[in-house]
């Protein structure tokens, strides 16, 4: 069956980077789009963007351009979301979901706290 | 620009349904849509897919007691025979080129 495992919860100091992976497994890895979605305490969903999983070309949201980075290791299936400068804003839930347009299959989330 | 209305918040009594709406914006009324459920402190689920002529496909193991349906630039998921683990908030999701959107979430509540 189709599994999107994310990496374990991060606590980190303003300023610092932090690198989330989400490992696909039961399906073909490249015959689906890989989205970043995020989920501030209290708050919906949010789409930061996606990465094409057969040419690595990354599109980003319109508030997420510049301190994020999406990359991708097609050899073990899986995508990363990396997060520069780190801010207190940018404490979250991040998930991963796969798409062909719908989300049909998302990751368990993946907690980042930023806190000094 | 493609942007996904929902109300903020419904509620029913167990047993009953319920109808939640999402509206796709000017200019979009053809597009699909997908709607997720989260329950407290869990990730999304999809439960399914709409098209703009009503016909839906659901996610495997979603019970019959969810369906979809359409009207012009609305899209609609109805909840029969209420059960409390249905009280979790629901998002509407559509996709353009190189873009996805989610509606704000309504925040479904069983009486």
């Amino acid at each position: 069956q189709v599994q999107l495992e994310q990496s374990g919860s991060e606590l980190k100091k303003p300023g610092a980077s932090v690198k989330v992976s989400c490992k696909a497994s039961g399906y073909t890895f490249t015959s689906y789009g890989m989205n970043w979605v995020r989920q501030a305490p209290g708050q919906g969903l949010e789409w930061m963007g996606w990465i094409n999983t057969n040419t690595g070309n990354p599109t980003y949201a319109q508030d997420f351009t510049g301190r994020f980075v999406f990359s991708l290791d097609t050899s073990v299936s899986t995508t990363y979301l990396q997060i520069r400068s780190l801010k207190a804003e940018d404490t979250a839930v991040y998930y991963c979901a796969r798409s062909k347009g719908t989300f049909d299959s998302w990751g368990q989330g993946t907690l980042v706290t930023v806190s000094s | 620009q493609l942007v996904l209305t929902q109300s903020p918040s419904a509620s029913a009594s167990l047993g009953a349904s319920v109808r939640l709406t999402c509206t796709l914006s000017s200019g979009h009324s053809n597009y699909a849509i997908a709607w997720h459920q989260q329950q407290p402190e869990k990730g999304p689920r999809y439960l399914m897919k709409i098209i703009s002529d009503g016909s839906h496909t659901k996610a495997d193991g979603i019970p019959d007691r969810f369906s979809g349906s359409s009207s012009g630039a609305e899209r609609y998921l109805t909840i029969s025979s209420l059960q409390s683990e249905d009280e979790a908030d629901y998002y509407c999701q559509t996709w353009g080129t190189g873009l996805a959107v989610f509606g704000g979430g309504t925040k479904l509540t069983v009486l």
